[in-house]
């Protein structure tokens, strides 16, 4: 079984705060992603990754950055948290270029205040 | 502009038979995909259909018309377990998943 992993399933932030929000997976996949999941919205792509080292932004990747140093692990990194983060932030990753199925890790709820 | 339209929330019976629609319009096409997702939980995978017509996944069943655009997920002998939210997302000519936002499925006893 896939299995990803996300560091926190709660976390509470100040504003202005840099935030780490990290993301494991044990399958060896190629791609991964974070997301942002919003009441009404379908999932908004923040940020992906095709490769360690790579990095390419989705559809609203303002306000964040990412880590990708080993193919396992990506990181999502709110440099100056503000409320308009608070969101359930989703990590998924995928096997092969053609982004086949993904599979997600549990959320993390952030909240800042 | 990218758009996926299912609706908002369902209410269906334990044991019936229900249908949720999607309807999209993307910048090409190369797949779409169902997720479940139940409160709390991360979405899971359903389904996936490329080629038009019914796939079929034991009480599960998606269907695909491309010419369309337009896709349905039917669930049958519906259980409790069943309540959640199930997820449209259309790959699109950069294969990137465009997601709907999602149809909450209620299921009274």
């Amino acid at each position: 079984d896939v299995k990803v992993t996300q560091s926190s399933r709660y976390l509470v932030k100040r504003t202005g705060e840099k935030v780490f929000l990290e993301c494991v997976q044990d399958m060896d996949h190629e791609n991964m992603f974070w997301y942002r999941q919003d009441p009404g919205l379908g999932l908004r792509l923040i940020y992906f990754s095709y490769d360690v080292k790579m990095k390419e932004k989705g559809d609203i990747p303002e306000g964040y950055s990412v880590s990708r140093e080993k193919k396992e692990r990506f990181s999502l990194i709110l440099e100056s948290a503000s409320t308009n983060q608070t969101s359930m932030y989703l990590c998924a990753s995928s096997h092969g270029r053609e982004a086949d199925t993904q599979y997600f890790g549990p959320g993390t709820r952030l909240t800042v205040l | 502009g990218q758009n996926i339209d299912q609706p908002t929330e369902m209410t269906a019976t334990e044991g019936a038979i229900v249908q949720i629609n999607c309807t999209y319009q993307t910048s090409g096409f190369n797949g779409l995909f169902w997720y479940q997702q139940h409160a709390g939980e991360a979405p899971t995978f359903l389904s996936y259909n490329v080629l038009d017509g019914l796939e079929e996944k034991g009480r599960f069943s998606s269907f695909l018309s491309r010419s369309k655009g337009y896709s349905y997920l039917l669930l049958k002998e519906l259980q409790m377990k069943d309540s959640a939210s199930y997820l449209c997302a259309v790959r699109d000519s950069n294969y990137q998943l465009i997601w709907g936002a999602g149809t909450k499925l209620i299921i009274k006893p």
